[in-house]
């Protein structure tokens, strides 16, 4: 059974790092890309970047380039995103997803999403 | 680059149909075909019903179907259930296939 299990809630200053995770099971990590989505509070969804971790080839959104740094080690099949500095306006759920094989907007599995809050 | 553009709402009674429109540019839902769909109630994850404009993954309903024409995308649900009430998404291909844009997103209430 593929699963998408996503590290838990966060709660953080402005200004302060963190990393979340996404541990995958039941297919081979390396083989489908992952993708990050974030959805802030009452709103939609926005597609923040992916990455292959079988090589680690990594593509932003132009809205998250430079924001955020999306990575993923193999040898624990598990991906991540991270911030250098948080601000309030990053307090959304966020989402990781198993894209779709041979498809470019197809996100077959999810993860159960991660709430980072942050607030002075 | 701009989220597609959805309805912000439709609605419908059991056993009628709905359609909802997804419309963005030629840079991305006429540019390629691989437009999705995302079924979200509230507090869950999305859930992929429609993926390459028109094909269904396993065990969904084949009352959802997909359809493009131009630059617009959009989603049909026939046979309207209660359950069916959750917002949709569109999603699609865009830049090259290096980055994917989502629709503003639609709230299906079911009458």
């Amino acid at each position: 059974e593929v699963q998408l299990v996503q590290s838990g809630a966060e709660v953080k200053k402005p200004g302060e790092s963190l990393k979340i995770s996404c541990k995958v099971s039941g297919y081979t990590f390396s083989n489908y890309w992952i993708g990050w989505v974030r959805q802030m509070p009452g709103k939609g969804l926005e597609w923040m970047g992916i990455i292959y971790p079988g090589d680690s080839e990594t593509r932003y959104s132009p809205s998250f380039q430079g924001q955020v740094t999306i990575s993923a080690d193999k040898s624990i099949s598990t991906a991540y995103l991270q911030w250098g500095g948080l601000k309030a306006s990053d307090t959304g759920n966020y989402y990781c997803a198993r894209r779709l094989s041979g498809s470019y907007s197809s996100f077959d599995y999810w993860g159960q999403g991660t709430l980072i809050t942050v607030s002075s | 680059q701009s989220a597609l553009t959805q309805p912000r709402s439709v609605s419908g009674s059991p056993g009628q149909s709905v359609t909802i429109s997804c419309t963005g540019t030629s840079s991305d839902v006429g540019g390629y075909d691989y437009v999705s769909w995302y079924q979200q109630h509230p507090g869950k994850a999305p859930k992929l019903m429609i993926y390459d404009v028109n094909k269904r993954p396993s065990g969904v309903s084949n009352r959802f179907s997909g359809s493009k024409s131009g630059n617009t995308a959009s989603l049909t649900i026939s046979g309207l259930q209660a359950e069916d009430e959750a917002d949709y998404y569109c999603c699609s291909s865009a830049g090259s296939y290096s980055y994917v844009i989502f629709g503003g997103g639609t709230n299906l209430t079911v009458l």
